[in-house]
């Protein structure tokens, strides 16, 4: 069954530091979101983006955030200048088509801001 | 001050029973809606979804109910085992809002022997 991954799966980084996170969605969906979960929070929605352009994007997705599609296979999240508070597991999730709704997970990266 | 984590609410079901796993959702407008399953250090893994044209849906060892008329949805886990330990997540979502998710809190599932 085809899935989402995601590189690395740990990442370790000075405040201040520039961080790029990695996915590679299922090769035939049309449709990329990031979210991400601080430890013992829930799930919150970051961006989606689709036709290598951001089709929606939250509060959280400030300036220090971008995201795009490199080389028409890896998604990527990019974080500028991180924060302490930007620790959290980054989920990539990928969607077929608008008619199909069900987004597939990566297994996440693990971010720690020290 | 650092923020304090959600204190997932738990539900210890002995091997074999049933279990049901509540959720009230936010939006009126939402048209999707995805129950996901979450192991430790693992991301979100879909078991069942549901459209609001239905109020009823069943899987393999799993149904879920959706009550528009007060926004909850419901999901039931037969004959539960070991293996679905784990936090349970509802999710909603829009497609005239581009299908973003809107994860529900969660809940704790611990499956006894």
């Amino acid at each position: 069954e085809p899935e989402v991954t995601q590189t690395p799966s740990h990442q370790v980084t000075q405040m201040g530091q520039e961080v790029i996170l990695r996915c590679v969605p299922i090769s035939n969906h049309l449709y990329f979101y990031w979210y991400r979960q601080i430890l013992g929070q829930k799930v919150e929605f970051l961006v989606s983006f689709y036709n290598n352009e951001i089709s929606e994007k939250s509060e959280i997705f400030d300036d220090q955030f971008s995201v795009e599609r490199p080389d028409g296979s890896n998604f990527t999240l990019k974080i500028r200048s991180t924060k302490l508070e930007d620790s959290a597991m980054y989920f990539c999730a990928t969607l077929r088509t608008t008619y199909q709704e069900t987004q597939y997970f990566g297994p996440g990266t693990r971010l720690l801001v020290l | 001050g650092e923020s304090v984590g959600l204190h997932l609410p738990t539900l210890s079901v002995q091997e074999g029973d049933n279990s049901i796993i509540n959720c009230a959702y936010s939006n009126s407008a939402s048209d999707y809606f995805i129950w996901y399953k979450q192991e430790s250090g693992k991301g979100p893994q879909f078991i069942i979804d549901i459209r609001s044209n239905m109020d009823k849906r069943q899987g393999q060892r799993v149904t879920v109910l959706l009550n528009k008329t007060v926004k909850h949805l419901s999901l039931q886990i037969a004959a539960t085992q070991p293996g679905d330990s784990a936090v349970y997540f509802c999710a909603e979502s829009m497609k005239a809002a581009g299908n973003k998710l809107t994860f529900g809190g969660g809940t704790r599932v611990l499956v006894k022997p």
